[in-house]
């Protein structure tokens, strides 16, 4: 059963840059897209971009500008970076693997990690 | 303000069948067969149980069945049980080559 975990600061002070790491265990990161996605009382569930093994990423194009992820096939793992970041980008982030037919739906997901934007 | 428009909240009665809207656009949920629905129950991760409109991924139980008509997708779940009771979301592929979700909806089970 794959499994994923979120991990990365808690706490980010505005203008600075959020970084989280998602590890994959209990299967390959290779063959499947990986996404981010957050999730605000206000706004809901909003996907942030994805990552395929191979590198190849797309991004929502609300987010584009501040928003890299990359991935690490040697540790199993793929990360996120939002920059700039303002009390809005205060979200609970999940990590989540695409299925095996598309990158349009996630089949498996990590437990999320809530991370606050507060000077 | 979300992408998908559904309702806030839907109830019934153990049994019971009730069904969730998710109304789009032509440029996403009516011009691509690629609709999912997620539950979520409080403080816990959402799970995949209805994708490309009508596909269901293995171990979700065939009370829940997936459609779609025009712009409006819908999640029925057929003889609701207790368990059924979670937040449900909605999401589409857009034309711009993105995701959009609805804003959830919180099943009661009276």
């Amino acid at each position: 059963q794959v499994q994923l975990q979120e991990s990365g600061p808690g706490l980010v002070k505005p203008s600075e840059t959020l970084s989280l790491t998602c590890t994959v265990s209990g299967g390959s990161i290779n063959y499947y897209y990986w996404s981010w996605i957050r999730q605000t009382p206000g706004k809901g569930l909003e996907w942030i971009g994805y990552i395929h093994y191979t590198g190849d990423t797309n991004y929502n194009p609300s987010l584009k500008s501040r928003v890299t992820i990359s991935v690490d096939t040697s540790k199993n793992q793929f990360s996120l970076k939002l920059s700039s970041v303002t009390a809005v980008d205060t979200a609970l982030y999940f990590c989540a693997r695409t299925g095996s037919t598309g990158w349009t739906h996630f089949d498996f997901w990590g437990q999320g990690t809530l991370v606050t934007v507060s000077s | 303000q979300s992408a998908l428009t559904q309702p806030r909240s839907v109830s019934g009665s153990p049994g019971q069948s009730v069904s969730i809207s998710c109304t789009g656009t032509s440029s996403d949920v009516g011009g691509y067969n690629f609709v999912s629905w997620y539950q979520q129950h409080p403080g816990k991760a959402p799970k995949l149980m209805i994708y490309d409109v009508n596909k269901r991924p293995s171990g979700v139980p065939d009370r829940f069945s997936g459609s779609k008509a025009g712009n409006t997708a819908s999640l029925t779940i057929s003889g609701l049980q207790a368990e059924d009771e979670a937040e449900y979301y909605c999401c589409s592929y857009a034309r711009t080559y993105t995701l959009v979700f609805g804003g959830g909806t919180k099943v009661t089970v009276l």
